[in-house]
């Protein structure tokens, strides 16, 4: 079955950490991966995604993501994390060709001045 | 600014009640869909649809159904609510074609179930 794992549920760091959430995806054939985050009392945004080319992705507020075929994993990383990073992060997966997503559980990050 | 609007931001219900959870985007996206978001477990979809009329099961539609009529309205009905079904509901939608451009989501409906 299809399945996207984050396994990391909660995360505290404190201000201009560096941060590295795990996503784990479980596909046959091709996927687009994506991350998305849910600031408190806020819609979930997109915050970037890969469909093919170039495995490392830049998407906003200076977020990256590298999709690492072999271990079936797209990692998202920043290098220096702010208070406003507060939040909610989704990783997500898609069969290339299709429009369904399937989430992962989410993962907490609390960031600390 | 384009936009997917749900219908209330909060709701509170009895058991077995009927309840109607409204989605509207204007974007002209051919898809839409349902997903239910829960503490530890992430978002799960409850349903979906590619066109007018269209709909398929998601991976949790037991109690559930929904109805699509326009292209930029899409229902989601509760037939007798239970407490179980106390969660954030989500609707989202996007265009057709690779699958790559992601989702827009709405604001959310939290549903209480009293």
């Amino acid at each position: 079955a299809q399945s996207v794992s984050q396994h990391n549920h909660h995360v505290i760091l404190s201000e201009a950490a560096s941060l590295e959430l795990g996503c784990n995806y479980s596909y046959g054939g091709t996927v687009n991966l994506f991350w998305y985050v849910q600031y408190p009392g806020q819609h979930l945004q997109l915050l970037l995604k890969y469909f093919s080319g170039d495995p490392l992705v830049k998407g906003i507020k200076g977020f990256e993501a590298e999709f690492i075929k072999s271990k079936f994993s797209f990692n998202l990383r920043k290098p220096s994390v702010q208070w406003s990073d507060t939040a909610e992060y989704f990783c997500a997966a898609s069969r290339r060709g299709t429009d369904k997503l399937i989430f992962g559980t989410g993962t907490r990050l609390q960031v600390f001045p | 600014d384009v936009k997917v609007t749900q219908s209330s931001r909060y709701l509170v219900k009895r058991t077995g009640e009927k309840v109607f959870l409204e989605c509207v985007q204007d974007m002209d996206h051919e898809n839409m869909f349902w997903y239910r978001q829960d503490p530890g477990l992430g978002l799960r979809l409850i349903y979906f649809s590619y066109d007018v009329k269209m709909k398929e099961k998601g991976d949790i539609p037991e109690g559930y159904s929904v109805s699509r009529e326009k292209k930029e309205r899409f229902s989601l009905i509760l037939e007798s609510a239970s407490t179980n079904q106390t969660s954030m509901y989500l609707c989202a939608s996007s265009s057709s074609g690779t699958g790559g451009d992601g989702y827009t989501f709405g604001s959310g409906t939290r549903l209480t179930v009293v």
